[in-house]
């Protein structure tokens, strides 16, 4: 059965500086991969969509990267502002194009000014 | 576009009682699915479609009923209402090969 992981929980850095958020699935058979911003209260929003047949993705300050084999992504935020305080989740489909994603529990960070 | 709307935002039901939790989206995209978000517990999938007419089951379907007569519309049945059941519901849609995207999701509470 797939499980999605990502640790930590929780992250809190000073502004401006440079993070990498961490997500990690045990099977390497996935069809893509998302990563979602969640703000309190909120819904979803999607940051970054990564193919299966893709390495990384880049949107603003933000870039993800796949790697199939060893059954990781990450999320890499440049130049973190307090805005950027949210909780960051990660799913993922399986192997096939259903639609149904798998989640992580998300790692909630804080940005201090 | 309005994306993919939710209603209502928010629902107070008693133990018992039977409610359709609303999901539209605008997009012509063939899959939808249904989430519900616990503390400690992530996103779960309830319920989800591929297309008009076609439905399955999730990770959590006791409770719940699904059924998807049109493309656009995407309706989740609760048939008894159970405290279990108190939780924070998203839907999506999807091409499937591209993006999800979520609703302003609805908070239910089951007293």
């Amino acid at each position: 059965k797939q499980e999605v992981t990502q640790i930590p929980a929780a992250l809190s850095v000073p502004e401006g500086e440079n993070l990498v958020l961490n997500c990690s699935f045990t099977d390497s058979a996935i069809y893509n991969l998302q990563w979602f911003r969640q703000d309190p209260g909120k819904g979803l929003t999607s940051l970054l969509l990564i193919q299966s047949s893709q390495r990384e993705q880049t949107s603003g300050r933000l870039n993800a990267s796949l790697d199939k084999s060893s059954g990781r992504s990450t999320l890499y935020i440049a130049a973190s502002q307090p805005g950027d305080s949210a909780t960051y989740l990660c799913a993922l489909q399986g192997s096939s194009n259903t639609g149904k994603l798998i989640f992580g529990q998300g790692t909630t960070l804080q940005v201090k000014p | 576009n309005a994306g993919v709307t939710q209603t209502p935002k928010f629902q107070v039901l008693k133990t018992g009682q039977s409610m359709t939790l609303q999901c539209a989206q605008d997009m012509n995209h063939e899959y939808m699915s249904w989430y519900r978000q616990d503390p400690g517990m992530g996103l779960r999938l309830i319920h989800y479609s591929v297309g008009a007419g076609i439905t399955d089951q999730g990770e959590v379907p006791n409770g719940y009923n699904v059924s998807r007569s049109t493309t656009e519309d995407f309706p989740l049945r609760l048939l008894s209402a159970a405290p279990s059941q108190t939780s924070v519901y998203f839907c999506a849609s999807s091409t499937g090969y591209n993006e999800q995207f979520f609703g302003p999701g609805t908070r239910l509470t089951v007293l």
